[in-house]
């Protein structure tokens, strides 16, 4: 079973709010990753990172950013949101070596709601 | 054009049913062909993992890749009610970008 958490699961909030998701992972991964998530819809890189003080920006646009100053932690920073960022929010790892090192483990996600 | 194309469902089959789920891809280049589930309120949890041509199996479950048609599937033989979830398939190259199928929804009825 894959050791990666998110917290809040859901969180409702109000337009103009700052919010930070967080994501912890005890595998020891270097890559870590976030996706967002629109029912009935792919999963769309937001952000990714290659290791500590490495973080990239995905496909999606998106108004938010990240830090990566610890291994294990990659949080992600809303500085206003606004109702657009109404999503689900997963957060993944991968070892990025070895035999199956693109395999990505997800957590469990959050579910924005801004009002 | 969407570099990976999957049939969002929903597929409905009764209990014990084999079930095959399909997804086809554009790039060539693709080399690390993933199925992931995901249950309703969950995040995607790795089912299968296949590098290459082949088949895989584990369990119920059985990977299939074809490289020349750029086709891959899951079939789940004997399916279950826990079974009803998203599956998604999931394409990487090698390097940190992995595309990900929209996902096609199953149910099981009992």
């Amino acid at each position: 079973e894959a050791d990666i958490y998110q917290t809040p699961r859901y969180l409702v909030i109000g337009t103009g709010k700052k919010i930070t998701l967080e994501c912890s992972q005890t595998m020891g991964h270097d890559k870590m990753y976030w996706y967002q998530q629109d029912p009935g819809m792919e999963l769309h890189l937001i952000h990714y990172s290659y290791g500590v003080n490495s973080t990239e920006k995905g496909d999606l646009s998106s108004e938010s950013t990240v830090s990566r100053i610890r291994t294990e932690h990659f949080p992600l920073t809303l500085e206003s949101a606004r109702p657009s960022h109404t999503s689900q929010y997963l957060c993944a790892s991968s070892a990025g070596t070895g035999s199956i090192g693109e395999t990505q483990y997800f957590g469990p996600g959050t579910r924005l709601l801004v009002l | 054009q969407k570099e990976v194309e999957q049939d969002p469902g929903p597929l409905s089959v009764p209990e014990g049913a084999i079930v095959s789920l399909n997804c086809t891809y554009s790039n060539s280049a693709f080399q690390y062909f993933m199925w992931y589930r995901q249950y309703s309120r969950k995040g995607p949890e790795l089912l299968m993992y296949t590098y290459s041509s082949g088949n895989k199996e584990d369990g119920r479950f059985t990977a299939q890749v074809d490289k020349s048609s750029k086709y891959i599937s899951l079939f789940i033989r004997d399916s279950q009610p826990s079974d009803s979830a998203t599956y998604l398939c999931a394409m990487n190259t090698g390097g940190f970008k992995t595309i990900f199928g929209a996902g096609t929804r199953l149910f099981v009825k009992a």
